[in-house]
């Protein structure tokens, strides 16, 4: 199957600074990605939906001034927690798609605010 | 409002015999089911999926049962082995394959050998 590549797998980082995770598509070129959240025991969240060359489009109750989204190409979108705080703390998860084909995840990234 | 939903946290099978997961989902306009198998600490693996145009897809062990009148799909995995213990996501989508999935909480599957 298709590899999809994030990074950092984990990160630890102080309240109130900012936290960048990447997100890879290692071998096609993906015109869409998906950003989700996982908190414990519980689903995965999708939190925005990212298109290459244009604005994500954020799911209703994700603010997207504090999760800046960014897809500059084909097999890279960022995900940037800006200003993090402990309830920010979770487990981020990409997916990417090629046409016609079911979505491929990231390993996922744990974060930990402290 | 869950429009995707596993309302059995965990099942526990004997190696060998078949491990049936169930999802149920609300929402008439999901059109594309998958099924994921998840190990903790790591992204999803995607195990299977159906349209909504069949009622059956199989794929080895793993087959996937679709109920469009009860919006019900199940997971059905013979013979259980001990390396299929993991966490089973149900997974929908109103667009076809690549489009944003709706994920159910996920059951979480422990095959004893």
């Amino acid at each position: 199957g298709a590899v999809v590549s994030q990074h950092p797998s984990r990160v630890i980082c102080k309240s109130g600074t900012s936290v960048k995770i990447e997100c890879r598509s290692l071998d096609f070129q993906a015109t869409t990605m998906f950003w989700y959240r996982q908190f414990p025991k519980q689903s995965l969240m999708l939190m925005a939906t990212s298109n290459e060359g244009s604005k994500a489009t954020y799911e209703q109750g994700v603010e997207k001034d504090k999760f800046l989204i960014n897809h500059a190409s084909l097999t890279l979108s960022t995900l940037t927690v800006t200003s993090a705080h402990p309830e920010d703390s979770s487990f981020y998860i990409c997916s990417a798609s090629k046409v016609y084909t079911e979505a491929f995840f990231g390993q996922g990234t744990r974060l930990t605010v402290v | 409002d869950q429009q995707v939903k596993q309302n059995s946290p965990s099942l526990s099978v004997q190696e060998g015999r078949i491990s049936i997961l169930n999802c149920d989902y609300t929402n008439s306009m999901f059109d594309y089911f998958l099924w994921y198998k998840k190990y903790p600490a790591e992204g999803p693996t995607f195990l299977i999926s159906i349209s909504s145009i069949k009622d059956k897809n199989e794929d080895g062990r793993f087959t996937v049962f679709l109920n469009k009148s009860a919006k019900h799909l199940s997971l059905h995995i013979v013979p259980s082995q001990p390396g299929d213990s993991a966490v089973y996501f149900c997974a929908a989508s109103e667009g076809g394959s690549n489009y944003k999935l709706t994920f159910g909480k996920g059951t979480l599957l422990t095959v004893n050998p």
